[in-house]
């Protein structure tokens, strides 16, 4: 079974401050995402990556850079963080596109005073 | 752009109660369709997917049917459990690409 591990798991922040939450899969997927969930939205994806080097513009990408770094490592970075960034953030991956199943990691409660 | 609609936020039941969430999408051509289930403190799991019209779906005692007529995916469980109490999302995967769009999701809570 695909392995996705978050870290931090949670992290607190002040405004205009400098984040970087980090994913890691361990069963050689090729695609990684980063989605963001909040009440009544469901979940809006970020950015995603179909391999080290790569990367893909989501839905909600306003705020967000994204680096992958690997295989297995999918970073999002938050330079200038602004309440609004306030999150459950998931990272995902799948071992190909569309149609795939999508594995999703624990999540990182992120707090942007 | 595409998108997922699902009409009910939250949904109370019993032990042994039918279960429907409705679930309605927009897209061209035929988009594959998921149902992902959350427990509290966990990620979004798989539950299963459809991707042709009539395929019918199913996990865990939990079933949905394609309907591109009606452009529905809706869920169905005939005797749900306590066990079951989670957040439900449905979800469509575009016909180019990797993308997912999931819908609001809904809050199933179920009574002992």
């Amino acid at each position: 079974e695909a392995a996705v591990t978050q870290s931090p798991r949670n992290k607190v922040t002040v405004t205009g401050g400098n984040v970087t939450l980090s994913c890691r899969q361990t069963n050689s997927h090729n695609y990684m995402y980063w989605y963001r969930q909040d009440t009544g939205h469901g979940l809006r994806l970020i950015h995603y990556s179909y391999g080290a080097g790569n990367l893909q513009i989501g839905d909600v990408p306003d705020g967000y850079k994204a680096t992958r770094t690997t295989q297995e490592d999918f970073f999002l970075l938050l330079e200038l963080a602004s309440p609004s960034q306030t999150s459950l953030y998931f990272c995902a991956s799948s071992a190909t596109g569309t149609g795939d199943e999508q594995y999703f990691g624990p999540g990182t409660r992120l707090t942007v005073l | 752009g595409d998108s997922v609609t699902q009409t009910e936020g939250q949904v109370a039941l019993s032990e042994e109660d039918f279960l429907t969430i409705h679930c309605n999408y927009s897209a061209s051509g035929y988009p594959a369709l998921f149902w992902y289930v959350q427990y509290p403190g966990e990620g979004p799991q798989f539950l299963f997917r459809a991707s042709r019209d009539k395929e019918k779906g199913s996990s865990r005692g939990f079933e949905a049917t394609y309907d591109k007529g009606t452009t529905s995916f809706h869920l169905r469980k005939a005797s749900v459990q306590e066990s079951d109490s989670a957040v439900y999302y449905c979800a469509l995967g575009h016909n180019a690409g990797a993308k997912l769009t999931f819908g609001g999701g809904t809050r199933l809570t179920v009574r002992p």
